[in-house]
């Protein structure tokens, strides 16, 4: 079946640094990917949507030069989280479609990565 | 707006023997889907089972099933004969169809924590 890769699956990193995620999709184009974040015993938020070519689509409260999003390829999304603080330690999971105008496609998760800023 | 609540944080059932999880949710749509997740404490999202909101049939997966209650917003989770595997967070999730105009992602309810006692 399909396959959503997300890597690093933890990351222990200092304040104040940068930290990119990658999600690739392994067997299918994601012509839609979502990044979620994941605070302890919450529920999953979403946090932008990125379509293939443009630039993404941000929830209210989520801040767009903070959390840098980039969807170049069908295959790959990337979230980067600027100049870092210890508020920005939680897990961060991906998840990826292929949008089929005839039918509704299954969302695919990754992993996660757990970060950790110091 | 759409909102997906899981009324209980926490459940515990004993092995072998059958729990069932609640969610309700609030859409004004017609055509959508309902999902259940489970997230062990590797925090890997996995699919449990999925409902399409058409059909009238309660989708089944082998010791998953649901009670789906449409005019009722209702769509609760049935485990039978638990293992010890089943224990973990497990989410309800709506999400609409292709064709709804403000996105296609996930709502999620707050998730419950199932225990599975020997």
């Amino acid at each position: 079946g399909a396959v959503v890769s997300q890597h690093p699956s933890w990351v222990i990193c200092k304040s104040g640094t940068s930290v990119k995620i990658e999600c690739r999709s392994l067997d299918f184009q994601a012509t839609t990917m979502f990044w979620y974040r994941q605070f302890p015993k919450q529920s999953l938020m979403l946090m932008a949507t990125s379509n293939e070519g443009s630039k993404a689509t941000y929830e209210q409260g989520v801040e767009k030069d903070k959390f840098l999003i980039n969807h170049a390829s069908l295959t790959l999304s990337t979230l980067t989280v600027t100049s870092a603080h210890p508020e920005d330690s939680s897990f961060y999971i991906c998840s990826a479609r292929w949008d089929s105008p005839y039918s509704n496609q299954p969302q695919h998760f990754g992993d996660g990565t757990r970060l950790s800023i110091l | 707006a759409q909102t997906v609540t899981q009324s209980q944080p926490e459940m515990s059932v004993q092995e072998a023997e059958t729990v069932t999880l609640s969610c309700t949710y609030d859409t004004s749509e017609s055509d959508y889907y309902l999902f259940w997740y489970k997230q062990p404490p590797s925090r890997q999202m996995i699919l449990v089972i999925r409902q399409e909101a058409y059909k009238q049939q309660n989708a089944t997966e082998n010791r998953f099933s649901v009670n789906f209650q449409k005019a009722a917003k209702s769509f609760s989770l049935k485990i039978s004969d638990s293992q010890l595997g089943d224990a973990a967070m497990y989410f309800c999730a709506y999400r609409k169809t292709i064709y709804s105009n403000t996105g296609n992602q996930f709502y999620f309810g707050t998730g419950t924590s199932l225990t599975v006692i020997p």
